[in-house]
């Protein structure tokens, strides 16, 4: 166990729906981002966020968004799902927004969209 | 254009090779990073570097700023190292990732 939680670990959906995946830094980590990695584009950046505040920003669509709740979990928001929206999504988190301590990954959640 | 290239793709070793994995970038950097991703899917931060060269077991990583190029070598290699590694670049405002250099070490 890594200390970052993510849920669900699996989802299926059907295209055109929404859905929200969650993640809970690990204990005392203040920046939290978010990465989708699929077969044909790799990993790719989507979005951070460093104590409630966006911090970054990477190549996350407008479909998509994320918010960093008080209690420091987060939510990424995938709606008008696509076929090519299947992917892992992964959360990982760091105690301070530059990383200079390390990341934690989560063990990802896996979205198929049929 | 891709911001990262790694080197090799693929890689097979016999157990106890020593291993490198090359990457380099295009980018200006704040840091890079390796990454490492077993079969199962999860995702395990190896190092994180911004300059010279970090050791932890059997792992070494380097970087060069001035040439934009970092390596990862493996020590005496073992089947658990079977993985696939990823290079990443933190430009301060954005992560870019290498594809993979997916390793095999066979007993």
């Amino acid at each position: 166990d890594s200390g970052v939680t993510q849920t669900p670990k699996h989802l299926i959906t059907a295209t055109g729906q929404r859905v929200t995946l969650r993640c809970s830094p690990r204990s005392g980590d203040l920046s939290v981002y978010w990465y989708q990695q699929s077969l044909d584009q790799g990993l790719q950046f989507l979005i951070q966020y460093y104590n409630g505040e966006e911090r970054a920003k990477g190549n996350i669509l407008e479909r998509f968004s994320a918010q960093q709740f008080p209690d420091l979990h987060s939510e990424l928001n995938l709606s008008s799902l696509e076929l090519g929206d299947s992917a892992l999504y992964f959360c990982a988190s760091s105690l301070l927004g530059g990383g200079y301590y390390g990341y934690t990954f989560g063990s990802g959640t896996r979205l198929t969209v049929v | 254009k891709n911001e990262v290239e790694q080197s090799p793709q693929n890689l097979t070793a016999q157990e106890g090779e020593f291993i490198t994995i090359n990457c380099s970038y295009s980018v200006g950097i704040s840091a890079l990073h390796w990454l490492q991703q077993h079969p199962g899917g999860g995702i395990v931060s190896l190092f994180m570097l911004s300059s010279g060269k970090k050791k932890h077991g059997r792992l070494i990583a380097t970087i060069n700023i001035q040439e934009k190029h970092s390596s990862l070598h493996i020590t005496a290699s073992h089947p658990r190292d079977s993985a696939v590694y990823i290079c990443a670049v933190d430009t301060g405002n954005q992560f870019y990732f290498g594809t993979g250099t997916s390793l095999t070490v066979i007993p």
